[in-house]
């Protein structure tokens, strides 16, 4: 199985801010990465594709970036709905999910 | 819109079976069940594709879960038998985007039925 990592696996944040999420992959999965937000109480709602393409719906100040085996979430300017826990998803192989990343207010 | 609603959940005892049920409103896409343990992460568990001839399962279930559909009905199905307390879990069914035969993303999921092994 492709193992995933994600840091930090806890961030605060103020809104407005720009904030990152790293997901690392245990070998190179090209480009099949997706994320997801999750809020309590709630399903996990994709995000992102590709890597870097970003699901119909999904606001523009999320993207993601990178390959092989680095990739990046980025939330461009934080608003109070982004507060809730994200995931990074290979799909190189058979599907694994990296252990989250909760975002919550500072 | 997709609308996907698990239901079947329940208390179960140790190696006990259950069925769970995801009605779906379009069935043109293959789907998936997913499941997170309380307070855990994500756990792929098995997929079947649109047509139901083709069906993979991750190791942690194979041989114990079933994951099946019936289209006239609109509705996927996962059996489980010998339930282990490791199975408590909130389960999703989701809908497949396949990229490869085995490479997929999940675009709509349920907000899922609850498990408990006791």
């Amino acid at each position: 199985d492709i193992q995933m990592t994600q840091s930090p696996s806890s961030l605060s944040a103020f809104v407005g801010d720009r904030v990152t999420v790293t997901c690392r992959a245990s070998q190179s999965i090209v480009n099949y990465l997706s994320w997801y937000q999750q809020k309590p109480g709630k399903a996990p709602k994709l995000l992102i594709y590709g890597a870097s393409s970003l699901q119909s719906g999904v606001p523009l100040r999320f993207s993601g970036s990178g390959s092989g085996t680095v990739f990046t979430l980025t939330i461009s300017s934080l608003q109070s709905e982004d507060f809730a826990v994200y995931y990074c998803q290979q799909y190189n192989n058979w599907p694994t999910f990296g252990p989250g990343t909760k975002v919550d207010t500072k | 819109q997709v609308q996907l609603v698990e239901s079947g959940g329940g208390l179960v005892k140790p190696g006990g079976s259950l069925r769970l049920s995801c009605a779906v409103s379009v069935s043109d896409y293959s789907m998936s069940w997913i499941r997170q343990a309380p307070g855990k992460g994500l756990e792929w568990l098995a997929s079947i594709s649109s047509s139901g001839m083709t069906i993979y399962y991750a190791d942690s279930v194979k041989g114990r879960f079933t994951i099946s559909r019936d289209n006239t009905k609109r509705s996927l199905y996962l059996q489980m038998s010998d339930l282990r307390a490791e199975d408590t879990a909130l389960y999703y069914c989701a809908r497949d985007r396949t990229v490869t035969h085995y490479g997929r993303y999940f675009d709509y999921w349920g907000l899922g039925t609850l498990v408990t092994v006791s």
